[in-house]
């Protein structure tokens, strides 16, 4: 069945610095790739998603870049800071956002 | 607008006993899916419902059950409570060409 595998499980970083999160799928034909921010005790918030349409999308300090021959995307943090610690969670959305099959998480830290 | 709405927030089951939990999604959102999450497992889909019909089913035991009303509110039911049960389950809603909101979850604990 489908699988998403992500790395690192834990990554800490000084303030200021950037955060880079790799997730790799295995359905050919999925193409929706949404990254969720929890933070402790509260719900997952989605904080961007792209479509197999594109390689890359970016919202101010966050970007996510999709390979799809090489069947990876990654989230990017750039000037991280410590509001910025929390899990984060790639997901395979398949064709959509009803059925998201999850890696397994990225707990995040960030340094003041 | 409101968000999703998932109650109770916390229960707390013995062994062998049932339980049903209740999601409210955003107005207008016809779209709700189930998610358990554990520290061990993660972030594990149950099911997705649309319009009253279950549209995609995870890999989990039949004890796992859902439906979904005219008002697009929907249910999951566990039967034969296990301690392995205990998580937090999330529910999302979404329409087409949307994100999935997630609501706050259920907090299960089995006893």
């Amino acid at each position: 069945g489908e699988n998403v595998e992500q790395h690192p499980s834990t990554l800490s970083v000084q303030e200021g610095d950037s955060a880079v999160i790799k997730c790799t799928y295995s359905d050919s034909a999925s193409n929706y790739f949404p990254w969720y921010k929890q933070e402790l005790g509260k719900r997952p918030q989605l904080i961007i998603d792209i479509r197999s349409n594109v390689g890359e999308k970016k919202d101010q300090r966050i970007a996510v870049t999709l390979n799809k021959t090489a069947k990876h995307f990654s989230l990017h943090i750039t000037e991280t800071q410590p509001e910025d610690s929390a899990v984060y969670f790639c997901a395979d959305g398949g064709r959509s956002q009803g059925n998201l099959i999850f890696g397994k998480g990225t707990k995040l830290s960030v340094k003041p | 607008k409101a968000g999703v709405t998932q109650t109770p927030r916390y229960l707390i089951k013995t062994r062998g006993q049932q339980v049903t939990l209740s999601c409210s999604p955003i107005s207008g959102h016809r779209s709700v899916s189930w998610y358990q999450q554990t520290p061990g497992q993660g972030l594990q889909f149950l099911f997705e419902y649309f319009s009253e019909t279950q549209r995609n089913k995870g890999n989990f035991p039949g004890r796992f059950s859902g439906r979904q009303f005219s008002n697009s509110r929907s249910e999951m039911n566990v039967s034969t409570l296990e301690l392995g049960d205990s998580a937090l389950y999330l529910c999302a809603s979404f329409q087409d060409n949307t994100e999935a909101f997630f609501g706050q979850g259920t907090r299960l604990t089995v006893v």
